[in-house]
């Protein structure tokens, strides 16, 4: 089945600081978004993004689908973008359509 | 709003006792499915639907059953919960062939004791 692999697995910032989240994954998918998982469980859809480039506020994503992977960036981040980040990909395995998800980014953001 | 309505929220349970987490959709998604996460396994798949009384095994399915009656609804039944179900279950929905991305439900973290 499709691998998604993430990096990094953790990071620290001090607020206001930007970064760039990865994934890659192994093979052709119909389906690429990336959620933000808060402290209290919730997963956020953040991106549904199969390829091209979206921003949302200080997000941004880029998928270069031909080259399998997706970026993540968040600028000037603050203490509640803090949480675990998934990518998650989608395509047809088995029969069954669904989603495959990363192990995740955990991100730390102190004030 | 469109969004998917998953309840409880938190359960804890006891061994045996038979529990149905409620799923529900407002946007007439045809496929449905199920998730638990679990520490250090990730987000996996329990069972799908994709349509109305059509369902199938995911990566997970031991112990659980689901059904779909009508195609806003998708519930998933533990007959005889056991501590090893313990978890972050999801409910998630979409069009067929995920156009447009799948939408979470909030969470249901249950507790087998």
């Amino acid at each position: 089945g499709i691998q998604v692999e993430q990096s990094p697995p953790d990071l620290i910032l001090q607020e206001g600081a930007n970064s760039t989240l990865r994934c890659n994954f192994s093979d052709s998918v119909n389906n690429l978004q990336w959620f933000h998982q808060n402290p209290w469980g919730q997963l956020i859809n953040l991106f549904y993004i199969p390829s091209g480039t979206k921003q949302n506020g200080r997000l941004s994503a880029t998928t270069v689908a031909t080259e399998r992977y997706s970026l993540l960036y968040i600028s000037s981040s603050q203490t509640t973008d803090s949480g675990v980040y998934f990518c998650a990909v989608g395509g047809r395995q088995g029969g069954s359509e669904k989603l495959v998800f990363g192990k995740g980014t955990k991100l730390t953001v102190n004030p | 709003e469109a969004q998917v309505t998953q309840n409880p929220r938190y359960l804890i349970t006891v061994t045996g006792k038979k529990l149905t987490v409620t799923c529900s959709q407002n946007m007439n998604h045809e496929y449905m499915s199920w998730y638990r996460q679990d520490p250090g396994l990730g987000l996996r798949q329990i069972y799908y639907s994709m349509n109305v009384e059509v369902t199938d095994k995911g990566d997970v399915p031991e112990g659980y059953k689901v059904s779909r009656k009508e195609k806003r609804n998708f519930p998933l039944i533990l007959e005889s919960p056991s501590p090893n179900q313990t978890s972050l279950y999801f409910c998630a929905s979409s069009t067929r062939q995920g156009l447009y991305g799948y939408t979470f439900g909030s969470g249901t973290r249950l507790t087998v004791v």
